[in-house]
């Protein structure tokens, strides 16, 4: 079956320190990963999508990058985080094509302190 | 303005109630639409794609008016466990990922 993993699911940072949020989907190849941050109280927000392995598209300017070394591999990073990257960071998938929408991953909730 | 809008509530409704949640969307060139549901704290789960004709699963229907660029999604017979926050979604022409609305949040109450 098809299943997508995030860690850690809470994590406390202090403003400056770097990031690291690792996504991985199993039973699937080629799917299409989604970084999306949602703070609190509002709205998801669509942060890089990634369509095969070094391929990143990044749609909002920030301190934040994804990498995608394998295939099934999503990395979301920072080098110095800011009290404003604080939030829920949701990794997700698609395999069909994005018409048949896509699967989150559990999440991480980021308290930058 | 933005790309999808929703009414963030609370609608409070007793069980068994009908409540019905509508979502406007600016480019009138999207192609596909869903209703995710998100418990609190928890990832959101795809509901239901939302189809042209409209579509039933159970006690909940989604309709779509291109026309009036809007979808909407009906629950019948409101549980408890329907308590969650609906996000409505949709996929730009050409778009390569969804675009989330900021949700509706329900509440049933016994």
């Amino acid at each position: 079956s098809q299943t997508i993993h995030q860690w850690p699911a809470t994590l406390v940072q202090p403003v400056g320190s770097p990031l690291s949020l690792e996504c991985t989907v199993e039973g699937t190849s080629n799917p299409n990963l989604y970084w999306y941050r949602q703070a609190a109280g509002r709205g998801l927000q669509l942060l890089f999508y990634s369509v095969g392995i070094g391929q990143i598209s990044s749609e909002v300017p920030q301190n934040l990058s994804a990498s995608r070394p394998q295939d099934r591999q999503f990395i979301l990073s920072s080098k110095k985080l800011l009290l404003s990257d604080s939030g829920f960071y949701l990794c997700a998938w698609s395999v069909l094509g994005v018409n048949y929408g896509y699967t989150f991953g559990s999440g991480t909730r980021l308290t930058v302190v | 303005r933005k790309e999808v809008e929703q009414d963030p509530g609370p609608f409070n409704v007793p069980e068994g109630a009908t409540v019905a949640f509508n979502c406007t969307y600016s480019n009138s060139a999207s192609q596909s639409f869903f209703w995710y549901r998100q418990d609190c704290r928890k990832e959101p789960k795809l509901l239901m794609s939302v189809y042209s004709s409209g579509n039933e699963d159970g006690r909940f229907t989604a309709q779509l008016n291109r026309a009036s660029q809007y979808i909407s999604l009906l629950i019948r017979d409101s549980k408890l466990s329907d308590s969650a926050t609906y996000l409505c979604v949709v996929i730009p022409f050409g778009g390569r990922a969804l675009t989330f609305g900021s949700g509706t949040r329900l509440q049933v109450q016994p």
